[in-house]
This record gives C-alpha cells, structure tokens and sequence, in this order.
C-alpha cells in the first residue's frame, strides 16, 4: 500500500514561513490534498490538487508537488495557523484507497 | 449553505452493530459521492470508504480495516448517506466524519460534518 510520510512536527515564529512536506513515492504523478485540522474540531480543506485554494481560504497558503515530495507553505504565519496538517492522496493502485499522512503538528512561537 | 450532520455515535460492546447517519442539505445530494472517515483518539485521519453518485453506479469502496465488516449506503430521497458497521472491535472507537466528495468519489473533501463519537468498549 502507498505510504505518505510527513514529519510529526514543525516549528515556525510569527510572520516567518513554514513548510510542511508530504513524501511518497513518485507523489508528484499524484494529486495531493491537504487539510488542516484545530483541536476538537473538523479537517478543513487548505489546498487540492496540488495547488489550489478552495475559497475563503488566505492567499498565504500555497502548495507544490514534484518528484518524492509534496510541500505546503503557509506565508506570514500567524497565531491562529496552529493546527495539525495532513496530506492525503488517492491510491489508485491495487488497493483504490485514500491514503493520509501521519500529520504534523504545526506550533506557532 | 452546504451542511453535513452526523447521528448515531454512541457507546456499543465489541462485536455488536451500529449505524451511522449523515444527513446533508444545501446541495444536491444525488449529485456526489458520500465519504466516510474517522480519528481514533489522539490519532491521525483514516479514510473508512465511500459511496459514489448514482451516475456513477452508486458503488462503493472501503479501506481494507473495514471491509466486510462496514456498509455504506444512501438515500438520495432523504439526502441521507449511512454507515452501517458490524462485528465492532474496540480499535474502531474514533470520530465518524461523513464528507462530500466528488460525483465519482475519489476528488477531494472540502465540506465535512462535526463528526460523531463512536466509542467500542466491554
């Protein structure tokens, strides 16, 4: 089965960038999804295919995909942008399932 | 408004049955695929499966955790999409987030339920 790998945590200080990567093989053949999660509430879509954002969602998130890794980038970080961040793609192999990364736990400063 | 309402959770002994219910509104229900995910407790995202639209056969498909343990079916009548789970295991206990996909399931979930607690324990 297709395995996402993201690391568990990232740390970033106001107003900087963070990244967050999402690595699998060949993912960048894939179209990847990212969520963002707050405690005791319900994923939120931030970016799909790739690179796209659903409305309402700001300008500072942005996302890319080549070769073994899947990025996204949050611009400008602010204190409300702590959440947890999965990546997911679409197994079209064998299995036809959608596969999650672990998450990573995104702190703010 | 899109809107998705989970209903159903409840605390349920291993080996026993429970359905889950989401009833949606603000769109065309028959039009898109139902997915179903879940969250154990301090855990990550675990897709359970989905239903696509009837213009794609209405068929289904499950994670290997759940198949054939786990249905999910739907009432484009009602706008209600169910998650009927059998031979419950305690690794099951999570939150149930039912979400819309795309007509052929398999797009994206850009609109999810609160969610409802399933909890499996002696």
């Amino acid at each position: 089965s297709y395995v996402l790998t993201q690391p568990p945590s990232v740390s970033v200080a106001p107003g900087k960038t963070a990244r967050i990567t999402c690595g699998g093989n060949n993912i960048g053949s894939k179209s990847v999804h990212w969520y963002q999660q707050k405690p005791g509430q319900a994923p939120v879509l931030v970016i799909y295919y790739d690179s796209d954002r659903p409305s309402g969602i700001p300008e500072r998130f942005s996302g890319s995909n080549s070769g073994n890794t899947a990025t996204l980038t949050i611009s400008r970080v602010e204190a409300g942008d702590e959440a947890d961040y999965y990546c997911q793609v679409w197994d079209s192999s064998s299995d036809h399932a959608w596969v999650f990364g672990g998450g990573t736990k995104l702190t703010v400063l | 408004e899109v809107q998705l309402v989970e209903s159903g959770g409840g605390l349920v002994k291993p080996g026993r049955s429970l359905r889950l219910s989401c009833t949606a509104s603000g769109f065309t229900f028959g039009d898109y695929a139902m997915s179903w995910f879940r969250q154990a407790p301090g855990k990550g995202l675990e897709w359970v499966g989905f239903i696509r639209s009837k213009a794609y056969g209405g068929t289904t498909e499950y994670a290997a955790s759940v198949k054939g343990r786990f249905t999910i079916s739907r009432d484009d009548s009602k706008s209600i999409a169910y998650l009927q789970m059998n031979s419950l295991k305690t690794e099951d206990t999570a939150v149930y987030y039912c979400t819309r996909d795309c007509s052929g399931g398999s797009c994206y979930s850009n609109y999810w339920g609160q969610g409802t607690l399933v909890t499996v324990s002696s």
